[in-house]
């Protein structure tokens, strides 16, 4: 199975301050026909899992600019360029190159 | 518009059978993905078992290979998931969720989930 690992529990952000969120995975990523198959998502209090980019670093319908991605082969990076209360919550990176899915083990931001 | 809506999750004795439920509106599960994962409290998500669109594809994750079952019936789109053998460890909230594309099991749109508690 890929392992994907996000090394960071935890981080505290002050609002209209940058936010730096790393995922590795244990196999590259990368798809023969030339897509990168990461995702990241959050998991808001009390929500289900929402989808905020798709293959590396494009923003799902509906997403604030303010969130990034970027990175390729094993690892990928999610930045929020200026973090708001409302961006509070476990950012989940997920590879779904082969089965199972998996995800990395989620990084919570909380916001100062 | 999308929506999923999961049911039959409670509480359920160890070694027990459970069936839950995803009824879909806004899109029909004959051409789509769809996928069950779970959220351990205080844990991360897990990734369970995904029925492709023409049904014919199926994958589980080890963890519950050989004793949970996915399925759908389209003509009431809805999707299922079968819970034999049930152990404490499979305490979780469930949910279902939608591929993002056709090339991609990845999820776009998840229901709000619904708590399976397994006593042992």
């Amino acid at each position: 199975d890929i392992v994907m690992t996000q090394t960071r529990p935890s981080l505290s952000v002050t609002p209209g301050q940058p936010a730096s969120i790393s995922c590795k995975s244990s196999q590259s990523l990368l798809h023969r026909n030339g897509n990168t198959y990461l995702y990241w998502y959050v998991q808001k209090p009390g929500q289900a899992p929402q989808l905020l980019l798709y293959e590396v670093s494009n923003r799902f319908s509906g997403v604030p600019e303010r969130f990034s991605g970027s990175g390729s082969g094993t690892d990928f990076t999610l930045k929020i360029s200026r973090a708001e209360a409302e961006d509070v919550g476990i950012y989940y990176c997920m590879q779904t190159l082969e089965f199972p899915l998996t995800f990395g083990g989620g990084t919570k931001v909380e916001i100062k | 518009e999308v929506q999923l809506l999961e049911s039959g999750g409670g509480l359920v004795q160890s070694g027990g059978s459970l069936r839950l439920s995803c009824a879909a509106s806004g899109f029909t599960l004959s051409g789509n993905t769809m996928s069950w994962v779970r959220h351990v409290p205080g844990k991360g998500l897990e990734w369970l078992s995904r029925i492709s669109g023409s049904g014919d594809g199926i994958s589980y994750a080890d963890s519950v290979r050989g004793r949970f079952t996915i399925s759908r019936d389209t003509s009431k789109n809805t999707l299922y998931l079968q819970m034999n053998s049930l152990r404490a460890e499979d305490t979780a909230v469930y949910y279902c969720a939608k591929a993002h594309t056709t090339l991609v099991t990845a999820p776009d749109y998840w229901g709000q989930g619904t708590l399976v508690t397994v006593s042992s």
